[in-house]
């Protein structure tokens, strides 16, 4: 069984560039979380995404966004990039959305804005 | 303002001394409370899921227990392998999910 996997591990931008990050769900997993963790920090959550359509959004502005694909593999997009949105950036996938379900998490994009 | 807390923030134990890490939240319509480890550079693992007040989950050395307003993660004659950062997090009604900032444990040989 292939966990989740996120590419690429790690990537440096500058300020006001555009960036998609990659996340491959786990076998069977139809609902996929993002998160951001920054250093010293528990994971922060920025959207889900079941079935091609957002479902559940944190606090995060719209220049942050997302898409998931019909084989439920996922991307999220940041524009316009500043400072602190450097950190890792985490892909959970679950069988289902809402907590009935665990996530299991990919290993991160380490994202470093200079 | 919902929120998860955790405590203590670092946790320095000998191997084989058990101890207790702690979280407390205070969200609205609790659907489910997670527990994860995670090691330097790698993703959160999947640990326990815990529903409902008086539930119990165990595994090997880990005991993760709830009650309405808080859940314990018990650690019973921890080994080196044991270091790690252990996170707890909650999902509620509002579709979100909540970390805390997680209780990072070294154990000593």
């Amino acid at each position: 069984e292939t966990g989740v996997t996120q590419s690429p591990t790690h990537l440096i931008k500058t300020r006001g560039q555009q960036v998609t990050l990659r996340c491959s769900s786990q076998s069977g997993h139809n609902t996929v979380s993002w998160y951001q963790q920054a250093l010293g920090q528990g994971p922060q959550f920025i959207f889900q995404y079941y079935r091609e359509e957002e479902n559940g959004r944190g606090n995060f502005p719209p220049r942050f966004s997302g898409l998931q694909f019909p084989n439920y593999s996922s991307e999220l997009n940041v524009n316009a990039l500043e400072l602190d949105d450097s950190a890792l950036y985490l892909c959970a996938s679950s069988l289902e959305p809402g907590g009935d379900q665990p996530q299991h998490f990919g290993d991160g994009t380490r994202l470093s804005i200079l | 303002e919902d929120q998860v807390t955790q405590s203590p923030e670092a946790l320095r134990l000998q191997e084989g001394e058990s101890s207790s890490l702690n979280c407390s939240y205070t969200v609205s319509g609790l659907r489910g409370l997670f527990w994860y480890r995670q090691d330097p550079g790698k993703g959160p693992e999947f640990l326990f899921t815990l529903y409902s007040a008086g539930e119990e989950k165990e595994k090997e050395r880990l005991k993760a227990t709830l009650t309405k307003k808080e859940s314990f993660l018990h650690i019973t004659a921890p080994k080196p392998e044991d270091s790690a950062t252990y996170l707890c997090a909650v999902y509620h009604t509002g579709n979100q999910f909540y970390f805390g900032t997680g209780t990072s444990l070294t154990v000593i040989p």
